[in-house]
């Protein structure tokens, strides 16, 4: 069975604190993806990567950054938490061959006090 | 932002068919409609996609129209265990590198119903 981790289902961080969000897949994807979810907003695209050391901004980026030095490893940084980022936040990978599609992690629900 | 518009919610009867539209009158010639839905506290699951046929699998149809401008997912007969937000999304598959990204919009949350 195919698998996209994350390391934390429920976490919950004080208002400045660095916060490491950890993801990791194991069918070899060359993409992923990091996503927050909020009620009545959807899912809205922080961060993807489309290879290692590669990142491109989503749509809502600002006080986030990624790293993807391993295939396998793609980690959301908050760098000072603030409570407007407390969230649903959820990961996926994707492979690039058509007709193959994204696989998601089961979340990790942050609350930032 | 979204390539695509979705109604808000539904309301389908257990049993009968659940049919859900989604407009994406923008979308190219390259780009394929994908569906994905996902169940309460879980992360979203692909369900289908195409580009201009109808396709069925064990879950679901997609019908789209001829123009492409729009397309309807249909669960012939919908459960208890299908109610979720259900996402339509355009992408090109065959994009590399940047345009790989996936953009998700803010669904319709299909309830069935006893």
């Amino acid at each position: 069975d195919v698998k996209v981790t994350q390391s934390s289902r429920y976490l919950v961080k004080r208002t400045g604190e660095k916060v490491f969000l950890e993801c990791v897949q194991d069918m070899d994807h060359e993409n992923m993806f990091w996503y927050r979810q909020d009620p009545g907003l959807g899912l809205r695209l922080i961060y993807f990567s489309y290879d290692v050391k590669m990142k491109e901004k989503g749509d809502i980026p600002e006080g986030y950054s990624v790293s993807r030095e391993k295939k396998e490893r793609f980690s959301l940084i908050l760098e000072s938490a603030s409570t407007n980022q407390t969230s649903m936040y959820l990961c996926a990978s994707r492979n690039d061959r058509v007709g193959t599609e994204a696989f998601f992690g089961q979340g990790t629900r942050l609350t930032v006090v | 932002d979204a390539k695509t518009t979705q109604p808000p919610s539904m309301d389908c009867a257990e049993g009968r068919a659940a049919n859900l539209p989604c407009n994406h009158s923008t979308i190219s010639g390259n780009e394929y409609v994908y569906w994905y839905r996902q169940i309460h506290s879980q992360g979203p699951q692909y369900i289908i996609h195409g580009l201009k046929n109808n396709e069925t699998n064990e879950m679901a149809s997609l019908i789209i129209t001829e123009d492409r401008k729009s397309s309807t997912l249909i669960l012939p007969h919908a459960t208890l265990r299908d109610t979720a937000v259900y996402y339509c999304i355009v992408r090109d598959p065959f994009g590399g590198g940047a345009t790989n990204k996936l953009i998700f919009g803010t669904g319709t949350l299909l309830a069935v119903q006893p």
